[in-house]
């Protein structure tokens, strides 16, 4: 079985510019969730999909959103780019989420903005 | 709010012996779910091992077990016969169904051959 799959695995970007990333999750796996980590910050938690709805979202600003699509996959947008925002960003599947099964992670999409 | 702490910034242990990385946690909750991932620097966050508070049995994986204290809120993860491969960023992690996990800031592990 195919495992979480994040795309691009680099990007490079200028501040004020918006990105997109994507995830495409273990088949089966319903609830996809994103994470940027960072040296200072460690992993903190942007945001949850199941069923194409957010259903728990982290302490980040709107200029971070998302979506889930009918068949799963995901995506994370950051508009209007700030330095800060370099990161690693992880997404990890679960069948369901809001159990206790185990998220799978992808290998993280790094984010530079300069 | 619940936090994660993980006070071992890096560890070094021999190959073939024995280490255990710290992790303490702060919740008010009964009920919740602990978890060890490793990250290499392949960047991917492999789980390793969990353990569900409800069980007062310490949860093992092969070379690996942990240390549930559930009083003293503390899971420490213990690494048997390390090996090379076991060199990675551990990370602890706490959840309770809100689909919400909290990680710890890490420990670095490296393995001495």
């Amino acid at each position: 079985k195919a495992g979480v799959t994040q795309t691009p695995r680099y990007l490079i970007k200028t501040r004020g510019q918006q990105v997109t990333l994507s995830c495409s999750p273990i088949s089966g796996h319903r609830s996809v969730s994103w994470y940027q980590q960072t040296p200072g910050q460690g992993l903190q938690f942007l945001f949850e999909y199941f069923s194409e709805t957010q259903r728990n979202k982290g302490n980040f600003p709107g200029r971070f959103s998302g979506r889930q699509f009918s068949n799963s996959r995901s995506e994370m947008n950051v508009s209007t780019l700030e330095l800060g925002d370099s990161a690693l960003y992880l997404c990890a599947s679960s069948v369901q989420g809001g159990d206790n099964s185990p998220l799978h992670f992808g290998n993280g999409t790094r984010l530079t903005v300069t | 709010a619940q936090t994660v702490t993980q006070s071992q910034p890096e560890m070094s242990v021999q190959e073939a012996e024995t280490v255990t990385l710290s992790c303490t946690y702060d919740t008010s909750e009964s009920d919740y779910y602990l978890f060890w991932y490793k990250q290499p620097p392949s960047r991917q966050m492999i789980l390793v091992i969990r353990q569900e508070a409800y069980k007062q049995q310490n949860a093992t994986e092969n070379r690996f077990s942990v240390n549930f204290q559930k009083a003293a809120k503390s899971f420490s993860l213990k690494i048997s016969d390390s090996q090379l491969g076991d060199a990675a960023m551990y990370f602890c992690a706490y959840w309770y169904n809100n689909n919400d996990m909290r990680f710890g800031a890490g420990t670095r592990l490296t393995v001495k051959p």
